[in-house]
C-alpha cells in the first residue's frame, strides 16, 4: 500500500490561535488527498478534497475560511484550523489515493486538542 | 444522502471462531467498496477492497459482494484477539458530487475473546 504520513501528530493549543497540519504522501504523487474529522466515538467525516494546484472542495457545512486547505505539491498538502475553538478539538485524519487510484490510505492522523 | 449503514454491534467472538462484518448501501450506481480496521485512537488501515460481486479472499479475510442487495459483507476466519477493533465499512462514490469520495458507516465494533 501507499504510504502517507501526518505531522504533527499531536498538538494542543490555546483558544484563538491557528494550526496547521501537514499531510505527505512518502511513495507516491497524490494530486487529490482527502481531509477527515472524527469525533470521540463517531465515523470519519469528509471535511474537504484537496486537490493540487487547485481550490479545494469542501463538503457542506464545514467553513472554507476556518479550515484553510492548501494543496502546493504532488506530496503535500496542509490543513490550517484558524482561530481555533474547544470544539474544534478532534482526531484530523489525511488520506490520499494511492498507484491504484481506487484505493485510498490513511495517514497515521492529528489529534488536535484546543484548550 | 448516500448511506452506509453498519451494526455498531459491539460483536464478541471466541478466539478461533468466525466473525461476520455487514454493510448496507443506499447508492446503486456504487462499484467500489472497502473494509478498514482502526484501533482505538489510530487512524484507519484498508484491508480489503473489492468491485465485483462474489467472494475475494486475502488471508483469513474474505470480502463479499451482491450489488443487486446493495450488501457487502466481511469475514474473518480463525478470528484472534489482535482482530479486536472497529471495522469501517466504505462506499465511493460512482457519480455528481459524491464521485471519488469515501462513504463510511458508523463502524462495528469488534471484540474476540481468549
Amino acid at each position: 500500500g501507499a504510504v502517507v504520513s501526518q505531522h504533527p501528530s499531536r498538538v494542543i493549543c490555546k483558544s484563538g490561535t491557528s494550526v496547521k497540519i501537514e499531510c505527505r504522501s512518502l511513495d507516491f504523487q497524490a494530486t487529490t488527498m482527502f481531509w477527515y474529522r472524527q469525533f470521540p466515538k463517531q465515523s470519519l467525516m469528509l471535511m474537504a478534497t484537496s486537490n493540487e494546484g487547485s481550490k479545494a472542495t469542501y463538503e457542506q457545512g464545514v467553513e472554507k475560511d476556518k479550515f484553510l486547505i492548501n494543496h502546493a505539491s504532488l506530496t503535500l498538502s496542509t490543513l490550517t484550523v484558524t482561530s481555533a475553538h474547544p470544539e474544534d478539538s478532534s482526531f484530523y485524519i489525511c488520506s490520499a489515493n494511492g498507484q491504484i487510484s481506487y484505493e485510498q490510505y490513511f495517514g497515521p492522523g492529528t489529534r488536535l486538542t484546543v484548550t | 444522502q448516500k448511506e452506509v449503514e453498519q451494526n455498531s454491534g459491539p460483536l464478541s467472538v471466541p478466539e478461533g471462531a468466525i466473525a461476520s462484518l455487514n454493510c448496507t448501501y443506499s447508492d446503486r450506481v456504487s462499484q467500489s467498496f472497502f473494509w478498514y480496521r482502526q484501533y482505538s485512537g489510530k487512524s484507519p488501515e484498508l484491508i480489503m477492497s473489492i468491485y465485483s460481486n462474489g467472494d475475494k479472499e486475502d488471508g483469513r479475510f474474505t470480502a463479499q459482494l451482491n450489488k443487486a442487495s446493495q450488501y457487502v459483507s466481511l469475514l474473518i476466519r480463525d478470528s484472534q484477539p489482535s482482530d479486536s477493533a472497529t471495522y469501517l465499512c466504505a462506499v465511493k462514490g460512482a457519480g455528481g458530487t459524491s464521485y471519488g469520495k469515501l462513504t463510511f458507516g458508523q463502524g462495528t465494533i469488534l471484540t474476540v475473546h481468549p
